[in-house]
């Protein structure tokens, strides 16, 4: 019973290539948010969105974009992929009536080569 | 800004014996701690959390603790068992922030049968 997908287990992409990471939750919750894990530096907030249509900027922005045009989905979007960008990448949703934990997507493992 | 210190970054104990991680916040509005706990290959999973009207909560094995004044909070697992081996994260959040957590760098816990 995943609440949380992310699209891709795995992806290798090459410098430069746009990249599209999916994340859809079946929760019905407000917030949704991108994280970056890298070892010895913990999660970093990337961006995250509390509506639709609404996103800001969380700890580490640059290099990325995101999207939210239904509640349920939450798209991260690498505009020209970069080497440093190799990372665990982590959606997560919560909801808004109170603040709560998050529950975790299974992450994908991207690779820029 | 906001910050969640944890320490230490990784920690080995014999099965049997008690492990304590520890936090601080630095953020006096937060007064929401969640701990998560992330075996290899898998995604954070929620295993306790505290709310700044109570000082200390158990499940189990598992308990957390949170000092206010001191802004601090800790996790312990007591009878630590091999399947306890992990990287745990603590978090803060605060109504201020719409539930935006605050992660700290995560502990590697490993239990040596």
């Amino acid at each position: 019973d995943v609440k949380v997908t992310q699209s891709s287990r795995y992806l290798v992409k090459r410098t430069g290539e746009k990249v599209f990471l999916e994340c859809v939750q079946d929760m019905d919750h407000e917030n949704m948010f991108w994280y970056r894990q890298d070892p010895g530096l913990g999660l970093r907030l990337i961006y995250f969105s509390y509506d639709v249509k609404m996103k800001e900027k969380g700890d580490i922005p640059e290099g990325y974009s995101v999207s939210r045009e239904k509640k349920e989905r939450f798209s991260l979007i690498l505009e020209s992929a970069s080497t440093n960008q190799t990372s665990m990448y982590l959606c997560a949703s919560s909801p808004d009536r109170e603040v709560d934990g998050y529950t975790f997507g299974s992450g994908t493992r991207l690779t820029v080569v | 800004g906001e910050n969640v210190e944890q320490h230490p970054s990784t920690l080995s104990v014999q099965e049997g014996d008690s492990a304590v991680i520890k936090c601080t916040y630095s953020d006096s509005a937060s007064n929401y701690f969640p701990w998560y706990k992330q075996e290899l290959g898998k995604r954070p999973q929620l295993i306790i959390d505290i709310r700044s009207n109570v000082g200390e909560k158990k499940d189990q094995r598992i308990a957390v603790t949170l000092n206010k004044t001191a802004k601090h909070f800790s996790l312990h697992i007591t009878e630590t068992q091999p399947e306890d081996s992990a990287v745990y994260f603590c978090a803060g959040a605060g109504w201020a922030v719409r539930g935006k957590l605050i992660f700290g760098q995560g502990t590697e816990l490993s239990v040596k049968p």
